[in-house]
């Protein structure tokens, strides 16, 4: 089946700095890229979309200049936090749509836990 | 747009028993409805998914069935075990926003030995 990575599984940081993550299709292709964000026992809420070369598409409410998206190869997207503080500490997953596949098909991945000092 | 609602948020039942996990939507045009399953610390996991032209899907142990008059779906877990307590999730896609899922607010399972 689809595989998608993510790295770190997880990050801690002091306020103030910046995060990187990454989310990778490891077999396939994906056109989609899909980031959310899961506060504990809460469900997933979408923050943005992001298609490979082109600018990601952020939910209304999730600032783009805080959490940069980046989507440069069919099998690679990233997300900054840029300047973390304490209230954007949450588990991150990203999804991938595949290329090729049925159009409403989401692949995710493991997560990463970012906690803010 | 999209409205996806889950009940119950915590359901426990004995080893073996049935469990039953309910979700309804509110955009008729929403025509993909998957469920995933989530173990602590990790990401989702699709366990089952429906399209709007079925109204019932089997695998195994796990069925999901929907009903589109009443906008409504379930997810039906047989001679449940132990390694089924986790978090469910549904969710509902919708072409008209670019297949985007829109998810429940989750079930909490506890499988009692």
């Amino acid at each position: 089946g689809a595989v998608v990575s993510q790295h770190p599984s997880w990050v801690i940081c002091k306020s103030g700095t910046s995060v990187k993550i990454e989310c990778r299709s490891l077999d396939f292709q994906a056109t989609t890229m899909f980031w959310y964000r899961q506060f504990p026992k809460q469900s997933l809420m979408l923050m943005a979309t992001s298609n490979e070369g082109s600018k990601a598409t952020y939910e209304q409410g999730v600032e783009k200049d805080k959490f940069l998206i980046n989507h440069a190869s069919l099998t690679l997207s990233t997300l900054t936090v840029t300047s973390a503080h304490p209230e954007d500490s949450s588990f991150y997953i990203c999804s991938a749509r595949l290329l090729a596949g049925v159009d409403y098909e989401q692949f995710f991945g493991p997560g990463t836990r970012l906690t803010v000092l | 747009g999209e409205n996806v609602e889950q009940h119950p948020s915590t359901l426990s039942v004995q080893e073996g028993d049935s469990a039953v996990i309910k979700c309804t939507y509110s955009d008729s045009a929403s025509n993909y409805f998957p469920w995933y399953k989530q173990e602590l610390g990790k990401g989702p996991q699709l366990i089952i998914d429906i399209r709007s032209n079925v109204g019932e899907k089997k695998d195994q142990r796990i069925a999901v069935t929907l009903n589109k008059t009443a906008k409504h779906f379930s997810l039906h877990i047989t001679e449940t075990q132990p390694e089924d307590s986790a978090v469910y999730f549904c969710a509902a896609s919708n072409p008209n926003t670019g297949n985007q899922f829109y998810f429940g607010t989750g079930t909490s399972l506890t499988v009692i030995p």
